[in-house]
C-alpha cells in the first residue's frame, strides 16, 4: 500500500523568506502526487498535482513543487512567503490504477512570523 | 458551481443519540468521498462512491457508521449510536476522477458529549 510521510510536524519562517515543505512518498511505481492547503476551519484546497511529464510543477498562489523519482519525493517550495500563507500543508499521494482513494500525510502546519 | 456543499457546519450531540451528516458533489463529479480528520489520526478515509455505488468503505471503523448516495447529488453519513469517540471534522470530496485530485467541502465539526 502507499504511504506518504511529512517529516516537518511544524515549520516557521521570516515573510519574505523561502519556503520549502518536505514529503516523501512509498509507493512501487510513480504515483499520482498532490499538495493540498487547509486554513482554520476550512477544507483542503488543492494547490497542486503531478501524474506525468515534466517533474517542476507550478500550482495556485505562487507554490510549485519538484518530483524527484530518485529520491521519492515531492516537495514543495515558495520563494517569497506572505503572512496569508501561514495553514496546514497536506501531500497526498494516489495510485495510478485501481483504488481512487488518497492517503495523506499528516500535514505541516506553517506559521509565518513578521 | 457553488463548490461541495455540506451540512451541518456545527453537530453537538449526546452519546448514544443518532448523527447524520450530508454532502452534495459538485454536479457531473463521479466521485464522492468521506474522511474523517482528528488530531490523534489526521486524515482518514472512511467511504468512497463511484456513480452512486460504494466502492471501498474498509476505513468505516464499525457497524455504528454507515453511508449512502441515493443519488448523483446527495450522499449521507450516519452514525448511530453516536460515541464521544467520534468528535471530529468530518469531510466529503468529489472528484472527476484520480487525476483530477479532490474538491473538499468545508466540513461538519462534530462534537459527542
Amino acid at each position: 500500500a502507499q504511504s506518504v510521510t511529512q517529516p516537518d510536524i511544524h515549520i516557521t519562517v521570516s515573510e519574505g523568506a523561502s519556503l520549502e515543505l518536505r514529503c516523501n512518498y512509498s509507493y512501487g511505481a510513480t504515483p499520482y502526487l498532490f499538495w493540498y492547503v487547509q486554513s482554520p476551519g476550512q477544507g483542503l484546497q488543492l494547490l497542486l498535482k503531478y501524474f506525468s511529464g515534466d517533474t517542476l510543477v507550478q500550482g495556485i498562489k505562487g507554490f510549485e513543487a519538484e518530483f524527484k523519482r530518485s529520491q521519492s519525493s515531492f516537495n514543495l517550495r515558495k520563494p517569497s512567503v506572505h503572512w496569508s500563507d501561514a495553514a496546514e500543508y497536506f501531500c497526498a499521494v494516489g495510485l495510478n490504477f485501481g483504488n481512487e482513494k488518497l492517503t495523506f500525510g499528516t500535514g505541516t502546519r506553517l506559521t509565518i512570523i513578521p | 458551481d457553488a463548490g461541495v456543499i455540506q451540512s451541518p457546519r456545527h453537530e453537538v450531540t449526546e452519546m448514544g443519540q443518532e448523527v447524520t451528516l450530508r454532502c452534495k458533489p459538485i454536479s457531473g463529479h463521479d466521485y464522492l468521498f468521506w474522511y474523517r480528520q482528528t488530531m490523534m489520526r489526521g486524515l482518514e478515509l472512511l467511504i468512497y462512491f463511484n456513480n452512486n455505488v460504494p466502492i471501498d468503505d474498509s476505513g468505516m471503523p464499525e457497524d455504528r457508521f454507515s453511508a449512502k448516495m441515493p443519488n448523483a447529488s446527495f450522499s449521507t453519513l450516519k452514525i448511530q449510536p453516536s460515541e464521544p469517540r467520534d468528535s471530529a471534522v468530518y469531510f466529503c470530496a468529489s472528484s472527476y476522477g484520480r487525476a483530477d485530485g479532490y474538491t473538499f467541502g468545508s466540513g461538519t465539526r462534530l462534537t459527542v458529549v
